[in-house]
Order: C-alpha cells, then sequence, then structure tokens
C-alpha cells in the first residue's frame, strides 16, 4: 500500500511569490491535515480537510489556504510568501476524523 | 491550554540502555496521544499511541505510560540502539478538534555503540 505522497520534494520561490504544495493519501484515507515544520516553531496544525470541506484551521494568516478534491488528493496555496515562511511543510493523512495519522515525507521550500 | 510540553530536548544512552522521554498537557479534552519518530529529511513516523482509557502500552521495545491524574504521558524504549537515534516528538489531540495533532517540541535522541 502506498504511503502519503507530497510533491515537489523540493521548492525554492522568491519574497513576494505564491506556492502551491500537492498531497496524494493513502489510498481509501479521506482526511488530510497540513503541518508547518521549523526549527524554532516546531511542528504547527495549519489545517484539515474531510469530504471535501475544511474541518479545523490553526492559527495562521490567511495566505495560507488549502483546498481537497473529491479523490481525497489536497493542496495548500500560500501566497505572497515571505522569508520565515521557509519550512518543510507536511501533510498527514487519515482514515477518518480523530484516527491515526501517517505523514508524508514533506515539501522543503525555501523563500529568498 | 493547548501547549504540549516535552522534555528533556536532548538525550544520550547507551547501547542497550532504556531512553526515557516524557510530556505534559493541560488540556484535559485531550483524548489521542500519539508518539512520532522523525529522521533527518523524513516525515514523522508513527510510532505508538495510547487514548486515556487505558496507563500503558507496549509495542515491541517501545511503551507509553500514561498517567491522567498527573496530565503527563511518558515514552520508554527499551534495550536501545544505535538505529533508534532520531527525533521523537509527543502530541495530543481531541475528537472535537478532528486529527488537529499539538506537537510537543522533540527530543533528540543519540544512542551511542
Amino acid at each position: 500500500k502506498a504511503g502519503v505522497t507530497q510533491t515537489p520534494r523540493y521548492l525554492i520561490k522568491t519574497r513576494g511569490q505564491q506556492v502551491t504544495l500537492s498531497c496524494s493519501p493513502i489510498s481509501g484515507h479521506r482526511s488530510v491535515s497540513w503541518y508547518q515544520q521549523t526549527p524554532g516553531q516546531g511542528l504547527q496544525f495549519l489545517f484539515e480537510y474531510f469530504s471535501e470541506t475544511q474541518r479545523n484551521k490553526g492559527n495562521f494568516p490567511g495566505r495560507f489556504s488549502g483546498r481537497q478534491f473529491s479523490n481525497s488528493r489536497s493542496e495548500m496555496n500560500v501566497s505572497t510568501l515571505e522569508l520565515g515562511d521557509s519550512a518543510l511543510y507536511l501533510c498527514a493523512s487519515s482514515f477518518s476524523l480523530n484516527t491515526e495519522a501517517f505523514f508524508g515525507q514533506g515539501t522543503r521550500l525555501t523563500v529568498v | 491550554q493547548q501547549q504540549v510540553k516535552q522534555s528533556p530536548q536532548s538525550l544520550i544512552v547507551q547501547k542497550g540502555g532504556i531512553s526515557i522521554i516524557n510530556c505534559a498537557y493541560e488540556n484535559t479534552a485531550f483524548d489521542y496521544f500519539p508518539w512520532y519518530q522523525q529522521f533527518p529529511g523524513k516525515g514523522p513516523a508513527l510510532l505508538i499511541a495510547i487514548r486515556p482509557d487505558v496507563s500503558e502500552k507496549k509495542e515491541g521495545r517501545f511503551t507509553i505510560s500514561f498517567n491522567k491524574s498527573a496530565k503527563q504521558f511518558s515514552l520508554h524504549i527499551m534495550d536501545s540502539q544505535p538505529g533508534d537515534s532520531a527525533t521523537y516528538f509527543c502530541a495530543a489531540s481531541h475528537g472535537q478538534a478532528g486529527t488537529a495533532l499539538i506537537f510537543g517540541k522533540g527530543t533528540t535522541l543519540s544512542v551511542s555503540s
């Protein structure tokens, strides 16, 4: 059974640009959550999607957004990039809400 | 109230020894407590998890001890091996927040041979 797939693995963007990251969950899983990991702040919850609806949102500015498609694949978008957005962005897949979460390898975003 | 406090920040253990990592929480609504292991360049991998209806759960060399009254839980790694050298994160969530996990800051474990 394939795991969580995140693309791309690495990205370099310039301040002010926008970026879209993609996540394909484990087959049969319907919940996708996104996290930001930085050395200073650690792992922080961004948002969760289930059945194409955002179910929960962390404490991040509106520049961070996401969506989920009917096949459970999810994308997150960050607009007007700032240097502080440089981080490892992780996607986690769960069968349903409040069940075990399995992480992908992440997308390393560097903003210059 | 949403915080999960993890200690120690780093830990060095001899091969064959016991590694112990502790976490404490404030929010009594938390009802799910997983531990994750992360190697450099990889995403966190689920190790073991516990819910408040049990005080201990063991899977192989990994054991979670849970103290509901003290609002603390810990990870014990028995017979620690060099391959266990990684960063370990505790986390917590509650049903009303879906699968949103609140993570501790992590513990970097080094097992010396």
